[in-house]
């Protein structure tokens, strides 16, 4: 089956603009998860989706948000980028959750923040 | 709320050396662990897991971990390595029950000399 798929792969953008990432998780998985991958803080989760709905939050600023569709594909957003933001983002994906049997990871989204 | 430690940031063995990577956690209650690895240019992929039962855990590519509960660890061996187990390992945990979400550590470059 196919596995996870995240568009686009790469991403460059200007400080302030906002910017949407997509995820779509492997069929029949309906736990979509997000984590910003840095050099040196290594993989920080930012938010879960569960059925539509976010289950659970980290602690990243407002800026970033997200959203589940009813296929399950998710996606997210960061507005008024800032260099900081600039990160691998990773999608996750699972049947119900990322501490059941484990996560299947994207390849992930490279966003540079100019 | 949980969090994971891996004190070796990046290790360097020869080819056949055995191989013990650190994994601490903290949190008081149930949880599950993961090892995950990341090889040059590819996706996260899960490595192994312990969710109860057996503490000694068997994972793919001759990959064992030990929990260790009074100890808070869950350290990852190899008896003899490859020059293709060179990849960023990462610890996982959550909180077992509930979904919670999944917190990692920030990883150990492991490269593995011929």
């Amino acid at each position: 089956k196919a596995g996870v798929t995240q568009t686009p792969r790469y991403l460059i953008k200007t400080r302030g603009q906002q910017v949407t990432l997509s995820c779509s998780p492997i069929s029949g998985h309906r736990s979509v998860s997000w984590y910003q991958q840095t050099p040196g803080q290594g993989l920080q989760f930012l938010f879960e989706y569960f059925s539509e709905t976010q289950r659970n939050k980290g602690n990243f600023p407002g800026r970033f948000s997200g959203r589940q569709f009813s296929n399950s594909r998710s996606e997210m957003n960061v507005s008024t980028l800032e260099l900081g933001d600039s990160a691998l983002y990773l999608c996750a994906s699972s049947l119900a959750g990322g501490g059941d049997y484990g996560y299947t990871f994207g390849s992930g989204t490279r966003l540079t923040v100019v | 709320a949980q969090s994971v430690s891996q004190h070796n940031h990046h290790v360097i063995l020869s080819e056949a050396a055995s191989l013990e990577l650190g994994c601490n956690y903290s949190y008081g209650g149930t949880v599950n662990l993961f090892w995950y690895v990341q090889y040059p240019g590819q996706h996260l992929q899960l490595l192994l897991k312990y969710f109860s039962g057996d503490p000694l855990v068997k994972g793919i590519k001759g990959f064992e971990a030990e929990f260790i509960k009074s100890k808070f660890s869950f350290n990852l061996r190899k008896p003899s390595v490859q020059w293709s187990d060179t990849a960023e390992y990462f610890c996982a945990v959550n909180a077992a029950g509930g979904y919670q979400k999944v917190t990692f550590g920030t990883g150990t470059k492991l490269q593995v000399i011929p």
